[in-house]
């Protein structure tokens, strides 16, 4: 079953600090991963986009990892604002079938002062 | 270019009615793509339309349909409302040509069903 995982569920850190979010999944065959920024009553906006055989790919104070053997995806933010609390989703697009994008449940991430 | 439009942004109901969701694309994206969004379950993948055609269909009851107008705009339509249908109903809209098949949400319509 494909399927994605993301951990943690929430964190909370102060203004200033880094944080790592990851992202692990069983999804097959495998096209390409995103990782969204949902801000609270808004809809998902795309940091990333990441094809097998992209390893790192960074947009700002993002920087998103991709390991295709282990199926494992991390999204760093350095220097983290207030601005960056917010949901943070991955999603793995599927090559084939139904239901060409699948979900993780999104890390709650809290930037505090 | 504006972005993907929906209407309304917040809806309420009751048990048993039912209610249409509209979606405006970006000018020139034809795909439109809606998603149910709840705490518990996170994003999941309700259908797709494409030229006025459904594309892809996700594992929700009959009750949940949709169509896409010939300008490509898109209705969602939810009958015989039950409160488990409380959730953020999300649209997102690509182009053909779109790089990696990226899409672009739309700020959602929150349904609330009491």
């Amino acid at each position: 079953k494909n399927q994605v995982e993301q951990s943690p569920q929430s964190l909370i850190i102060l203004e200033g600090k880094n944080c790592t979010l990851q992202c692990n999944y069983t999804v097959s065959p495998f096209s390409n991963l995103r990782w969204y920024k949902q801000d609270t009553g808004r809809g998902p906006v795309s940091l990333t986009i990441m094809t097998f055989s992209e390893n790192t790919k960074s947009n700002g104070r993002y920087t998103a990892t991709l390991d295709a053997d282990t199926k494992q995806s991390s999204l760093h933010i350095t220097a983290s604002q207030l601005s960056d609390s917010a949901s943070y989703i991955c999603v793995v697009i599927v090559n084939s079938g139904n239901t060409p994008l699948v979900f993780g449940k999104g890390t709650r991430l809290s930037v505090i002062a | 270019k504006a972005g993907v439009t929906q209407t309304p942004r917040y809806l309420i109901k009751t048990r048993g009615q039912q209610v249409t969701l509209s979606c405006s694309p970006i000018s020139g994206h034809r795909s439109v793509s809606w998603y149910q969004q709840t705490p518990g379950q996170g994003l999941q993948f309700l259908f797709e339309y494409f030229s006025e055609t459904q594309r892809n269909k996700g594992n929700f009851p009959g009750r949940f349909s949709g169509r896409q107008f010939s300008n490509s705009r898109s209705e969602m339509n939810v009958s015989t409302l039950e409160l488990g249908d409380s959730a953020l109903y999300l649209c997102a809209t690509k182009g053909t040509s779109a790089n990696y098949n990226e899409q672009f949400f739309g700020p959602g319509t929150r349904l609330t069903v009491l």
